[in-house]
């Protein structure tokens, strides 16, 4: 079925471990993006690549790196994980910057950091 | 910057009754609204837009918003509720500085049988 996958579904981390979380989409999508969603706050977005080749910083980039691969993926790394980082982490794509035509979700990463 | 508030956490409703979703905006130019549904354990879906037009906008399963400019609001309504529609509702907004969306924190709808 044609979506964004994202992989893993589930991560236990120490705190101080690295990890990167994928994201790939087969829509064609240009654009991709990264959110957290934590209780009471919504999703708030971390990275987004509103083409291939670009990267921007969101509301909550501390603490993380991306990578836009090529068109179809979009990797998120945690470099020295946190408890605070403990989220669940929605990777989204669009046609365009914006997402005037609606974002198609992943189905979420569940992080756990101890 | 962009903002988009929702007031309540929580929404009950009984099976059958009429829903509303509250939802207001803050934005510089002109919105680009967004509501979206969130069924446990999966991602979000999108449910309806507001670019222009109409000031009432269809979308999936029944829903619909009202786009109020005089208010600010984009409320999120259905004219009969079903259990099935239980899940989490984000409304969001077009940040046209990030070409990216910034969501609300999110209202929990609970439609008993």
């Amino acid at each position: 079925n044609a979506g964004v996958t994202q992989t893993p579904k589930f991560q236990v981390l120490k705190t101080g471990q690295s990890m990167t979380l994928q994201c790939a989409q087969d829509m064609n999508h240009n654009s991709m993006y990264w959110y957290r969603q934590d209780p009471g706050m919504g999703l708030r977005l971390i990275y987004y690549s509103a083409s291939e080749g670009t990267t921007d910083k969101g509301e909550v980039p501390n603490g993380y790196n991306v990578s836009r691969l090529n068109k179809r993926e979009f990797s998120l790394r945690l470099e020295s994980a946190a408890p605070s980082q403990t989220s669940v982490y929605f990777c989204a794509s669009s046609v365009s910057g914006g997402g005037d035509y609606g974002y198609t979700f992943g189905s979420g990463t569940r992080l756990t950091v101890v | 910057a962009q903002s988009v508030a929702q007031p309540e956490d929580q929404v009950n409703v009984a099976e059958g009754n009429p829903l509303t979703v509250k939802c207001t905006y803050s934005v510089s130019g002109n919105p680009y609204l967004f509501w979206y549904v969130q069924y446990p354990n999966r991602g979000l879906q999108f449910l309806l837009k507001y670019i222009t037009g109409d000031n009432l906008v269809k979308g999936s399963y029944g829903f619909e918003a009202e786009f109020n400019k005089s208010q600010t609001s984009f409320h999120l309504k259905k004219p009969s509720a079903l259990v099935s529609d239980s899940a989490l509702y984000f409304c969001a907004v077009r940040d046209m500085g990030r070409r990216a969306l910034t969501f609300g924190s999110g209202t929990r709808l609970q439609v008993q049988p």
